[in-house]
Protein backbone atom coordinates (compact mmCIF):
# COMPACT_ATOMS: atom_id res chain seq x y z
CA UNK A 1 0.00 0.00 0.00
CA UNK A 2 0.83 3.16 -0.05
CA UNK A 3 3.31 5.29 2.42
CA UNK A 4 5.08 8.21 3.44
CA UNK A 5 8.18 8.84 5.17
CA UNK A 6 9.19 11.96 6.36
CA UNK A 7 12.25 12.93 8.24
CA UNK A 8 11.94 12.60 12.29
CA UNK A 9 11.91 15.35 14.21
CA UNK A 10 12.45 17.78 16.33
CA UNK A 11 13.99 20.19 14.22
CA UNK A 12 15.02 23.15 16.10
CA UNK A 13 16.25 26.18 13.95
CA UNK A 14 17.98 29.47 14.65
CA UNK A 15 15.75 32.22 13.12
CA UNK A 16 16.78 33.27 9.09
CA UNK A 17 18.15 29.52 8.97
CA UNK A 18 17.90 27.28 5.83
CA UNK A 19 15.06 24.88 6.80
CA UNK A 20 14.90 20.92 4.55
CA UNK A 21 12.43 18.53 5.96
CA UNK A 22 12.81 15.17 3.63
CA UNK A 23 10.14 13.14 2.46
CA UNK A 24 9.82 10.58 -0.11
CA UNK A 25 6.43 7.90 -0.72
CA UNK A 26 5.78 4.25 -2.02
CA UNK A 27 2.74 4.97 -3.87
CA UNK A 28 1.37 3.01 -7.11
CA UNK A 29 0.99 5.12 -10.77
CA UNK A 30 1.14 9.12 -10.09
CA UNK A 31 0.16 10.22 -6.90
CA UNK A 32 -0.32 13.77 -5.90
CA UNK A 33 1.48 15.07 -2.80
CA UNK A 34 0.96 18.13 -0.31
CA UNK A 35 2.64 19.57 3.01
CA UNK A 36 0.44 20.71 5.33
CA UNK A 37 1.33 22.55 8.49
CA UNK A 38 -0.04 22.29 11.97
CA UNK A 39 0.19 25.33 14.08
CA UNK A 40 0.20 25.21 17.84
CA UNK A 41 -3.21 24.98 19.04
CA UNK A 42 -4.91 25.60 15.54
CA UNK A 43 -6.06 23.03 12.66
CA UNK A 44 -4.28 21.01 10.15
CA UNK A 45 -3.62 23.54 6.89
CA UNK A 46 -3.06 23.13 3.40
CA UNK A 47 0.90 24.68 2.55
CA UNK A 48 1.54 23.42 -0.63
CA UNK A 49 0.90 21.16 -3.38
CA UNK A 50 2.44 19.10 -6.64
CA UNK A 51 0.12 16.91 -8.90
CA UNK A 52 2.96 15.98 -11.33
CA UNK A 53 6.32 15.04 -11.42
CA UNK A 54 8.37 18.19 -11.69
CA UNK A 55 5.59 20.19 -10.43
CA UNK A 56 6.79 22.55 -8.03
CA UNK A 57 4.64 23.47 -5.00
CA UNK A 58 5.02 26.91 -3.71
CA UNK A 59 3.32 28.92 -0.73
CA UNK A 60 4.66 31.69 2.38
CA UNK A 61 8.10 31.07 0.79
CA UNK A 62 8.20 27.31 1.46
CA UNK A 63 8.72 24.82 -1.90
CA UNK A 64 8.72 21.22 -2.87
CA UNK A 65 9.58 19.90 -5.92
CA UNK A 66 7.96 16.54 -7.20
CA UNK A 67 11.05 14.07 -7.83
CA UNK A 68 9.35 11.11 -9.03
CA UNK A 69 13.00 9.77 -10.21
CA UNK A 70 13.46 9.95 -6.04
CA UNK A 71 10.37 9.46 -5.09
CA UNK A 72 11.00 12.63 -2.84
CA UNK A 73 8.69 16.20 -1.99
CA UNK A 74 11.25 17.91 0.18
CA UNK A 75 10.21 20.78 1.99
CA UNK A 76 12.57 24.23 1.63
CA UNK A 77 12.52 27.50 3.25
CA UNK A 78 15.23 29.78 2.96
CA UNK A 79 14.81 31.99 6.27
CA UNK A 80 12.39 30.51 8.65
CA UNK A 81 10.81 32.77 11.20
CA UNK A 82 9.42 32.54 14.67
CA UNK A 83 6.11 31.71 13.20
CA UNK A 84 6.84 29.07 11.06
CA UNK A 85 6.91 26.90 14.64
CA UNK A 86 4.26 24.04 13.56
CA UNK A 87 4.08 20.51 12.84
CA UNK A 88 4.82 19.41 9.34
CA UNK A 89 3.26 16.83 7.50
CA UNK A 90 4.07 14.84 4.09
CA UNK A 91 1.01 13.34 2.22
CA UNK A 92 -0.19 11.62 -0.64
CA UNK A 93 -3.49 11.05 -2.66
CA UNK A 94 -4.14 9.30 -5.89
CA UNK A 95 -6.11 11.30 -8.35
CA UNK A 96 -9.08 9.64 -10.58
CA UNK A 97 -12.17 8.68 -9.04
CA UNK A 98 -13.77 10.94 -6.15
CA UNK A 99 -11.95 9.58 -3.42
CA UNK A 100 -9.01 11.39 -2.41
CA UNK A 101 -8.14 9.96 1.32
CA UNK A 102 -4.33 10.87 2.28
CA UNK A 103 -2.03 9.20 3.64
CA UNK A 104 0.07 11.11 6.23
CA UNK A 105 3.90 11.03 7.24
CA UNK A 106 4.12 10.57 10.53
CA UNK A 107 4.84 14.59 11.35
CA UNK A 108 8.14 16.73 11.57
CA UNK A 109 8.35 19.40 14.62
CA UNK A 110 9.88 22.69 13.82
CA UNK A 111 10.97 25.05 16.20
CA UNK A 112 12.04 28.44 15.38
CA UNK A 113 14.50 30.47 17.92
CA UNK A 114 14.72 34.26 17.92
CA UNK B 1 -17.56 31.62 5.68
CA UNK B 2 -18.01 28.98 8.16
CA UNK B 3 -15.12 26.72 8.25
CA UNK B 4 -15.39 22.54 9.49
CA UNK B 5 -16.55 22.50 12.74
CA UNK B 6 -16.38 19.87 15.38
CA UNK B 7 -17.81 18.95 18.67
CA UNK B 8 -17.12 18.62 21.34
CA UNK B 9 -13.90 19.42 21.34
CA UNK B 10 -12.32 17.49 23.86
CA UNK B 11 -14.33 14.18 25.75
CA UNK B 12 -12.98 12.22 28.51
CA UNK B 13 -14.96 8.60 29.07
CA UNK B 14 -14.69 5.82 30.87
CA UNK B 15 -13.60 2.67 29.34
CA UNK B 16 -16.49 0.85 27.96
CA UNK B 17 -18.14 3.81 27.63
CA UNK B 18 -20.25 4.91 23.63
CA UNK B 19 -18.82 8.23 22.40
CA UNK B 20 -20.43 10.29 19.71
CA UNK B 21 -18.53 12.64 17.82
CA UNK B 22 -19.90 14.89 15.45
CA UNK B 23 -18.46 17.16 12.04
CA UNK B 24 -20.33 20.06 10.27
CA UNK B 25 -18.83 20.42 7.56
CA UNK B 26 -18.01 23.12 5.49
CA UNK B 27 -22.06 23.55 3.71
CA UNK B 28 -21.97 22.10 -0.18
CA UNK B 29 -19.24 20.42 0.54
CA UNK B 30 -19.95 16.55 -0.69
CA UNK B 31 -16.82 14.80 0.43
CA UNK B 32 -16.36 14.08 4.07
CA UNK B 33 -13.27 11.92 5.55
CA UNK B 34 -12.42 11.33 9.08
CA UNK B 35 -8.97 11.03 10.23
CA UNK B 36 -7.47 10.20 13.84
CA UNK B 37 -4.02 11.72 15.30
CA UNK B 38 -2.70 9.43 17.53
CA UNK B 39 1.26 9.43 19.47
CA UNK B 40 1.75 5.44 17.95
CA UNK B 41 0.16 5.80 14.79
CA UNK B 42 0.47 9.42 13.37
CA UNK B 43 -2.36 10.61 11.04
CA UNK B 44 -4.21 7.87 9.71
CA UNK B 45 -7.48 7.63 7.42
CA UNK B 46 -10.89 6.37 8.78
CA UNK B 47 -13.36 6.51 6.30
CA UNK B 48 -14.65 8.69 3.51
CA UNK B 49 -18.16 9.68 2.69
CA UNK B 50 -19.49 11.03 -0.40
CA UNK B 51 -22.52 12.22 0.15
CA UNK B 52 -24.64 10.24 2.59
CA UNK B 53 -22.65 6.91 1.20
CA UNK B 54 -19.58 5.63 2.77
CA UNK B 55 -17.73 3.87 -0.39
CA UNK B 56 -14.58 3.70 1.45
CA UNK B 57 -14.37 2.43 5.50
CA UNK B 58 -11.44 0.54 4.95
CA UNK B 59 -9.50 2.37 8.06
CA UNK B 60 -12.02 1.87 10.63
CA UNK B 61 -10.09 -0.24 13.14
CA UNK B 62 -12.57 -2.32 14.78
CA UNK B 63 -16.20 -3.06 14.44
CA UNK B 64 -16.75 -0.68 17.29
CA UNK B 65 -16.08 2.00 15.03
CA UNK B 66 -19.00 3.43 13.01
CA UNK B 67 -19.93 6.30 10.95
CA UNK B 68 -22.97 7.98 9.10
CA UNK B 69 -24.15 11.30 7.31
CA UNK B 70 -26.91 12.47 7.02
CA UNK B 71 -28.56 14.74 4.49
CA UNK B 72 -25.59 15.37 2.90
CA UNK B 73 -23.80 17.49 5.59
CA UNK B 74 -23.48 16.43 9.27
CA UNK B 75 -21.65 13.29 10.43
CA UNK B 76 -21.53 11.44 13.44
CA UNK B 77 -18.35 9.10 14.49
CA UNK B 78 -19.38 6.67 16.76
CA UNK B 79 -16.80 4.44 18.81
CA UNK B 80 -18.46 1.58 21.04
CA UNK B 81 -17.42 -0.07 24.25
CA UNK B 82 -13.93 2.33 23.79
CA UNK B 83 -10.49 1.01 24.71
CA UNK B 84 -7.86 3.02 25.63
CA UNK B 85 -5.85 2.90 22.58
CA UNK B 86 -8.67 4.77 21.34
CA UNK B 87 -7.11 7.51 22.76
CA UNK B 88 -6.67 10.12 20.13
CA UNK B 89 -7.50 13.50 17.95
CA UNK B 90 -10.18 12.74 15.85
CA UNK B 91 -10.26 14.75 12.66
CA UNK B 92 -13.00 15.47 10.01
CA UNK B 93 -12.27 17.22 6.78
CA UNK B 94 -14.46 17.76 3.84
CA UNK B 95 -13.97 18.71 0.35
CA UNK B 96 -16.24 20.30 -2.80
CA UNK B 97 -16.95 17.15 -4.26
CA UNK B 98 -15.80 14.59 -7.44
CA UNK B 99 -13.99 14.83 -10.59
CA UNK B 100 -10.45 17.15 -10.21
CA UNK B 101 -8.71 17.02 -7.14
CA UNK B 102 -10.30 19.17 -4.48
CA UNK B 103 -8.48 20.79 -1.11
CA UNK B 104 -9.59 18.77 1.91
CA UNK B 105 -10.39 22.04 5.05
CA UNK B 106 -9.55 20.47 8.17
CA UNK B 107 -11.66 20.80 11.77
CA UNK B 108 -10.00 21.39 14.57
CA UNK B 109 -10.24 18.03 16.06
CA UNK B 110 -12.00 15.93 19.20
CA UNK B 111 -9.74 15.00 21.53
CA UNK B 112 -10.76 12.31 23.01
CA UNK B 113 -9.45 10.54 26.22
CA UNK B 114 -10.74 7.27 27.30
CA UNK B 115 -9.65 6.64 31.05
Amino acid sequence: GDSVTQMEGPVTLSEEAFLTINCTYTATGYPSLFWYVQYPGEGLQLLLKATKADDKGSNKGFEATYRKETTSFHLEKGSVQVSDSAVYFCALTHSGGSNYKLTFGKGTLLTVNP
Amino acid sequence: GAGVSQSPSNKVTEKGKDVELRCDPISGHTALYWYRQSLGQGLEFLIYFQGNSAPDKSGLPSDRFSAERTGGSVSTLTIQRTQQEDSAVYLCASSPGQGKYNEQFFGPGTRLTVL
